[in-house]
């Protein structure tokens, strides 16, 4: 079963506009939650991280919310570029109690697709 | 930002070789490290993970000896596929945690594409 879902497969959104990724998660013991962008045959790159300590994390243009209730995750992207379309995964993961995070539970990803 | 590298980043080799794929954190120490499978149009999958000076800890499903992992030191991790065939073509991808208690970010390498013919 899968613990980490990304619904939409593809997303496509203008350029300047805002992008909105979303992710569900199962598991309520995820307390760590990352987004990752990953062009074809490149290995993933880092965008943005939030702990369940909080509810929302901004680097420049993009913002993560994390909703603990509706165990929910959302990456914004504003304003929408060219460079940005790639496919996105959302990763969640475990602290444990010695300070570090286990492996990560990836969902499946979405395509964005920045139209000009 | 920190660094993590894969060597070779293309191989292709004849059914029944083993390939080793080499894994390096090149500005930071890498407690652990994991390594990651993808087929295509599918997400990362997580094969085992890889804590310095020990044993590697194998994901449900993944075969230890298939796929060999040595994590010698703190800035490399070696993933040799045995026996290779035509079925162990994917893209492996390793990622390396420096201490904890400084980040909490996990660095990917850019992956290593596996052709077994």
């Amino acid at each position: 079963d899968q613990q980490v879902k990304q619904n939409s497969p593809s997303l496509s959104v203008q350029e300047g506009r805002i992008s909105i990724l979303n992710c569900d998660y199962t598991n309520s013991m995820f307390d760590y939650f990352l987004w990752y962008k990953k062009y074809p045959a490149e290995g993933p790159t880092f965008l943005i991280s939030i702990s369940s300590i909080k509810d929302k994390n901004e680097d420049g243009r993009f913002t993560v919310f994390l909703n603990k209730s509706a165990k929910h995750l959302s990456l914004h992207i504003v304003p929408s570029q060219p460079g940005d379309s790639a496919v996105y995964f959302c990763a969640a993961s475990l602290t444990y109690s010695g300070g570090g995070a286990d492996g990560l539970t990836f969902g499946k990803g979405t395509h964005l697709i920045i139209q000009p | 930002g920190a660094v993590v590298s894969q060597h070779p980043s293309w191989v292709i080799c004849k059914s029944g070789t083993s390939v080793k794929i080499e894994c390096r954190s090149l500005d930071f120490q890498a407690t652990t490290m994991f390594w990651y499978r993808q087929f295509p149009k599918q997400s990362l999958m997580l094969m085992a993970t890889s804590n310095e000076g020990s044993k590697a800890t194998y994901e449900q499903g993944v075969e230890k000896d298939k796929f060999l992992i040595n994590h010698a030191s703190l800035t490399l991790s070696t993933l040799t596929v045995t026996s290779a065939h035509p079925e162990d073509s994917s893209f492996y991808i390793c990622s390396a945690i420096g201490d904890w208690r400084t980040g909490e970010t996990q660095y990917f390498g850019p992956g290593t594409r596996l052709l077994v013919l």
